[in-house]
Formats: C-alpha cells, sequence, structure tokens
C-alpha cells in the first residue's frame, strides 16, 4: 500500500513570496490533516478535511494561509504572502476516518529568507 | 483544552541498555493516545496506540507502554535499545485533533 506522498519535499523562498504544497492521501482515507512542525517542537495541526469539506480550521492563520481538498482526494496548502516564522516542515497526514491512526507524509522543509 | 507534556528534553542511553520516556496528558475525557518517531528527514511513525482496554500496550519495534488514568501519564518503555532507536519521540493526545509534545531526542552510545 503506497504511503503519503508530499511535494515538494523542500523548497527555499523569499519572504513575501508565495509557495504551495501538494499531498496525496494513502487511498480510500476520508480524513486528511496538515500539520505545522517548527523546529524544536512537536507538529502543530493547521487543519483538518473529511472528505472535501473543513471540520477543523481553528489554527489555521487564514490571513495568509489558505488550503483545499478539491474531489476529496489530493490537497493542496497556500501561504501567501509568506514570513520569517513560517520557516517549518508542513506534515501531511492521512486517516481511514476521525479517530483514528494518522499515516504521515515524509513533510515539506520550507524556508524563508 | 487538551495538551501533552514530555518532561525530557533529550535523552543518551548506551546500546543494550533499557529506555524510558515520558509524556503526561491534560484532556478532558477518555483520552486516544499515541506514540510516534520521527528519523531525521522522515515523516512521522506510529509506534503504538492506547483507545480502551488493556493499559498495558505492545507496539512496534519491541516497544511498549502504560497508560495511568491516575497519573494522566502513558510512558514509553524499550527493554534493550538499539542504535536505530536513535531518534526523536512524541507522545500526542487525540482522538482526532491530535495534540503533541515537543518530544524527546534520543541518543544511543556504543
Amino acid at each position: 500500500e503506497a504511503g503519503v506522498a508530499q511535494s515538494p519535499r523542500y523548497k527555499i523562498i523569499e519572504k513575501r513570496q508565495s509557495v504551495a504544497f501538494w499531498c496525496n492521501p494513502i487511498s480510500g482515507h476520508a480524513t486528511l490533516y496538515w500539520y505545522q512542525q517548527i523546529l524544536g517542537q512537536g507538529p502543530k495541526l493547521l487543519i483538518q478535511f473529511q472528505n472535501n469539506g473543513v471540520v477543523d480550521d481553528s489554527q489555521l492563520p487564514k490571513d495568509r494561509f489558505s488550503a483545499e481538498r478539491l474531489k476529496g482526494v489530493d490537497s493542496t496548502l497556500k501561504i501567501q504572502p509568506a514570513k520569517l516564522e513560517d520557516s517549518a516542515v508542513y506534515l501531511c497526514a492521512s486517516s481511514p476516518w476521525t479517530a483514528n491512526e494518522q499515516f504521515f507524509g515524509p513533510g515539506t522543509r520550507l524556508t524563508v529568507l | 483544552a487538551q495538551s501533552v507534556t514530555q518532561p525530557d528534553i533529550h535523552i543518551t542511553v548506551s546500546e543494550g541498555a533499557s529506555l524510558e520516556l515520558r509524556c503526561n496528558y491534560s484532556y478532558g475525557a477518555t483520552p486516544y493516545l499515541f506514540w510516534y518517531v520521527q528519523s531525521p528527514g522522515q515523516g512521522l511513525q506510529l509506534l503504538l496506540k492506547y483507545f480502551s482496554g488493556d493499559t498495558l500496550v505492545q507496539g512496534i519495534k519491541g516497544f511498549e507502554a502504560e497508560f495511568k488514568r491516575s497519573q494522566s501519564s502513558f510512558n514509553l518503555r524499550k527493554p534493550s535499545v538499539h542504535w536505530s532507536d536513535a531518534a526523536e519521540y512524541f507522545c500526542a493526545v487525540g482522538p482526532s485533533k491530535l495534540s503533541f509534545g515537543a518530544g524527546t531526542t534520543v541518543t544511543v552510545r556504543a
């Protein structure tokens, strides 16, 4: 069974630029999560999707971050404009349904200069 | 609000020695608890989980954890550490909106 795929693996941008990350969850998984992991900290949930609907985006900085999950499969997370403090690893995870084990992708490491 | 505290930022252990990583949680109802491991440049891999039932949970790679409701703890243990166990370990509380601790880095010395 293929795992959660993410791209790109690494991205370096200047502050105020925009960036997008892509996630392909495990086939059949209804729930998809985006986490932000700042160096030295544990992952922090940004947004949770159930199929193509948003379940929780309370910790998403909506003035600059946006996410969508078209057709309930792939998802993209966008930052526009980026700030220095957005430098982090962005992890995507999926699970068959909520309240279950989450499977994580390898992450995208973002550096904002 | 739910939260997790991992009191130990860094632990160094000799190969073959036992390992125990501490985790304390705060959650209003019966918690779903998880331990994940993260190697450098990798995503998180689930070691074990507790939803209900037997409070001693067995996981992969020889790890186990014990849920103690009275102490709000879910400590991770391994009887004999291998060099490949060097990694960062995260405790998390759920069920779906996971809150993670800050992690414990484990270094294994020969």
